[in-house]
């Protein structure tokens, strides 16, 4: 099946900076979707995101369909920001999830 | 709020015992996946529905079980349970199949056997 690599799997950032969490997969997916899992456990569905770039405040993604990857990148960190970012990705199958990449904000 | 309800939030029960975990879909989501997410597996997905029929499975265990109802809520049934079952259960809901398909997550159900 497809494989899903997060980097870097964890992160340490001072409030106030920025950062780039990346996803690769092993093969072309038709659908990809970041999340992020709040210290609480919960998973927030940020963007969906099979190609192209959104924005939705100082969040933003960017998927290079053909070179199989996506980006996510994080400005001015808050510490509301702390926890595990999930990248998913399908082919056919239901969502495959990465490993993730935990951040922690520091004030 | 995901508009994803799972019940209970937290269950504690002992090795060989059988629980029922329990998810309502977000209102019009005919779809529901469940999910488990261990320390050392990560996020792994267990079986999907679709408007009351399965689609797909994946790495369920033959102990583990699960149905949607004609109200579109769906349960998942542990047996058997052991040490190595504990872990936090997800379930999510979507509209629609296929690539255009955006999952929404409940809160969960973290489940512990002693």
């Amino acid at each position: 099946g497809i494989q899903v690599e997060q980097s870097p799997p964890d992160l340490i950032l001072q409030e106030g900076a920025n950062s780039t969490l990346r996803c690769n997969f092993s093969d072309s997916v038709n659908n990809l979707q970041w999340f992020h899992q709040n210290p609480w456990g919960q998973l927030i569905n940020l963007f969906y995101i099979p190609s192209g770039t959104k924005q939705n405040g100082r969040l933003s993604a960017t998927t290079v369909a053909t070179e199989r990857y996506s980006l996510l990148y994080i400005s001015s960190s808050q510490t509301t920001d702390s926890g595990v970012y999930f990248c998913a990705g399908r082919p056919n199958t239901p969502l495959v999830f990465g490993k993730g990449t935990r951040l922690s904000v520091i004030a | 709020d995901s508009g994803v309800t799972q019940t209970p939030k937290h269950l504690i029960t002992a090795t060989g015992q059988r629980v029922t975990l329990r998810c309502s879909p977000r209102s019009g989501d005919l779809s529901v996946y469940w999910y488990q997410q261990s320390l050392d597996q990560g996020l792994q997905f267990l079986i999907h529905y679709y408007n009351g029929e399965e689609r797909a499975k994946g790495n369920i265990l033959e102990r583990f079980s699960a149905q949607q109802f004609p109200d579109l809520h769906s349960e998942l049934n542990l047996s058997s349970l052991e040490l190595g079952d504990s872990a936090l259960y997800f379930c999510a809901s979507s509209l629609q199949q296929g690539a255009g398909e955006k999952l929404f997550f409940g809160s969960g159900t973290q489940l512990s056997v002693l």
